[in-house]
């Protein structure tokens, strides 16, 4: 079945550092969805893309379409310790369901 | 907008009960709903999805006659646990998109329910 790979499992931030995490897959998808979770709770939809190649920001958050339609990125410039939480990449699979990677925990640094 | 809200937050009860969750959008018609079950430090796992009016379809491994549910109407669908087992014990999380999202993939979660059997 389709499945991602989403890199990296957990980061340390310092505030005011940028952040990068990416999915990866051998399947193609419709689209790409980003997620954040906090403890407790539902997951939050940050940004949604439809096309490949498309790039599209949310405020600090910027999320890339690969042109290939296997992949995917999620960039927070300027992180503010609000920033913590697992982010969740998901691929819009072909049957209309939603394919979730494994989640990038940020946390903040000691 | 794109609200979805989710009864009870936590439930707790004894082994061999059932156990009802509810998830209901606020703000728009949820032509799908789907249900996610996510245990510790993991990601979200489908188990259901569920169209207004019809019967649900259940992922594979997933027990229908363990994991009813019901989608009676555009703004409700409903998950019971039947004779619930110390392993039930899990988050349970609802999504739905419908008209007023933007793509029939995007999907808006409710806060989840913590279900606890003891």
């Amino acid at each position: 079945g389709q499945q991602l790979n989403q890199s990296p499992q957990s980061m340390f931030i310092q505030e005011g550092e940028d952040v990068s995490m990416n999915c990866t897959s051998s399947s193609i998808f419709n689209t790409w969805l980003w997620y954040k979770q906090e403890p407790g709770e539902g997951p939050v939809l940050l940004i949604a893309l439809y096309k490949a190649g498309e790039l599209t920001s949310n405020g600090r958050l910027t999320a890339q379409f690969g042109i290939t339609r296997k992949d995917s990125f999620l960039n927070i410039s300027a992180s503010i310790p609000s920033d913590v939480g697992i982010y969740f990449c998901a691929g819009g699979g072909s049957q209309g369901n939603l394919i979730f990677g494994k989640g990038t925990k940020l946390s903040v640094k000691p | 907008g794109a609200v979805v809200s989710q009864h009870p937050s936590w439930v707790i009860c004894k082994s061999g009960t059932s156990v009802k969750i509810e998830c209901r959008s606020l703000d728009f018609q949820a032509t799908t709903m789907f249900w996610y079950r996510q245990f510790p430090k993991q990601s979200l796992m489908l188990m259901a999805t569920s169209n207004e009016g019809s019967k649900a379809t259940y992922e594979q491994g997933v027990e229908k006659d363990k994991f009813l549910i019901n989608h009676a109407s555009l703004t409700l669908s409903t998950l019971t646990v039947t004779s619930a087992h110390p392993e039930d014990s899990s988050f349970y999380i609802c999504s739905a998109s419908g008209y007023k999202t933007a793509s029939h993939y995007e999907q808006y979660f409710g806060p989840g329910t913590r279900l606890t059997v003891t």
